[in-house]
C-alpha cells in the first residue's frame, strides 16, 4: 500500500494570504494525484487531478504541482470559503487507492 | 444536475448486515466506474470498493474484503454495497463517488452526501 503523508496537519493563514500544503507519497505515484476540499458537514469536492489539472469550476487561485513522491497544493489568496480540510489521494497504485490524513486550513 | 444520493444507513449490531444504495442522475451512469468511500467520525477518508462500468470487475480494500460486496444495476442507475459481518470499526459515513475521466478514473469527481452506518450493540 502506498502511504500518503500530508503536512502540516493544521495551517493557520490570514484571509488574502497564500497557503501551501504538502503531500508526500511513500513511493512514486507519477502524476496520478488528486486533491480534495472538504468543509464541515459536506462531502469532499475534487479540486485537482493529474497533480496539476483543475477540475471543472475550480477557481484559478487553486493550483497543484509536483510528480513522483512530492506534491504541493497552493491557494494563492485565501478567501473565507477556502477554510476547510484538504486531502490528497493517489490513484497510481490501482485499485488500491489511498488518501493522506488531511490538512486543516484555519483562520489565523 | 449531476447527483448521487445514498440511502440505507442505520444503526446495526455487530455481526449484522446492511445494504446501502446510491441513486445516480444527470450523467450516463453506465459509462463510468463507481466507488464507495467511507469516513469514520472525525477521521479521514478511506477508499472501500470499486466496480467497473459493466459490473464485470470489482475491487475491495483489505479491511472489507470477504465481508462487503459492491454491485450495480445500470437499468436503474443504481449502485449498491452489501455489508455483512459488520464490526464497530465499520462505523462511518459512507459516500458513493463517481470515477473521473478515463485519464483520471481513480479520482472521484462527483460525491454523494453520504449515509451514516453505526455498528453498535
Amino acid at each position: 500500500e502506498i502511504v500518503m503523508t500530508q503536512s502540516p496537519a493544521t495551517l493557520s493563514v490570514s484571509p488574502g494570504e497564500r497557503a501551501t500544503l504538502s503531500c508526500r507519497a511513500s513511493q512514486s505515484v507519477s502524476s496520478n494525484l488528486a486533491w480534495y476540499q472538504q468543509k464541515p458537514g459536506q462531502a469532499p469536492r475534487l479540486l485537482i487531478y493529474g497533480a496539476s489539472t483543475r477540475a471543472t469550476g475550480i477557481p484559478a487561485r487553486f493550483s497543484g504541482s509536483g510528480s513522483g513522491t512530492e506534491f504541493t497544493l497552493t491557494i494563492s489568496s485565501l478567501q473565507s470559503e477556502d477554510f476547510a480540510v484538504y486531502y490528497c489521494q493517489q490513484y497510481n497504485n490501482w485499485p488500491r487507492l489511498t488518501f493522506g490524513g488531511g490538512t486543516k486550513v484555519e483562520i489565523k | 444536475e449531476v447527483q448521487l444520493v445514498e440511502s440505507g444507513g442505520v444503526v446495526v449490531q455487530p455481526g449484522g448486515s446492511l445494504r446501502l444504495s446510491c441513486a445516480a442522475s444527470g450523467f450516463t451512469f453506465d459509462d463510468y466506474a463507481m466507488h464507495w468511500v467511507r469516513q469514520a467520525p472525525g477521521k479521514g477518508l478511506e477508499w472501500v470498493s470499486l466496480i467497473s462500468w459493466d459490473g464485470g470487475s470489482t475491487y475491495y480494500a483489505d479491511s472489507v474484503k470477504g465481508r462487503f460486496t459492491i454491485s450495480r444495476d445500470n437499468s436503474k442507475n443504481s449502485l449498491y454495497l452489501q455489508m455483512n459481518s459488520l464490526r464497530a470499526e465499520d462505523t462511518a459515513l459512507y459516500y458513493c463517488a463517481k470515477a473521473g475521466i478515463p485519464a483520471a478514473a481513480g479520482a472521484f469527481d462527483i460525491w454523494g452526501q453520504g449515509t451514516m452506518v453505526t455498528v453498535s450493540s
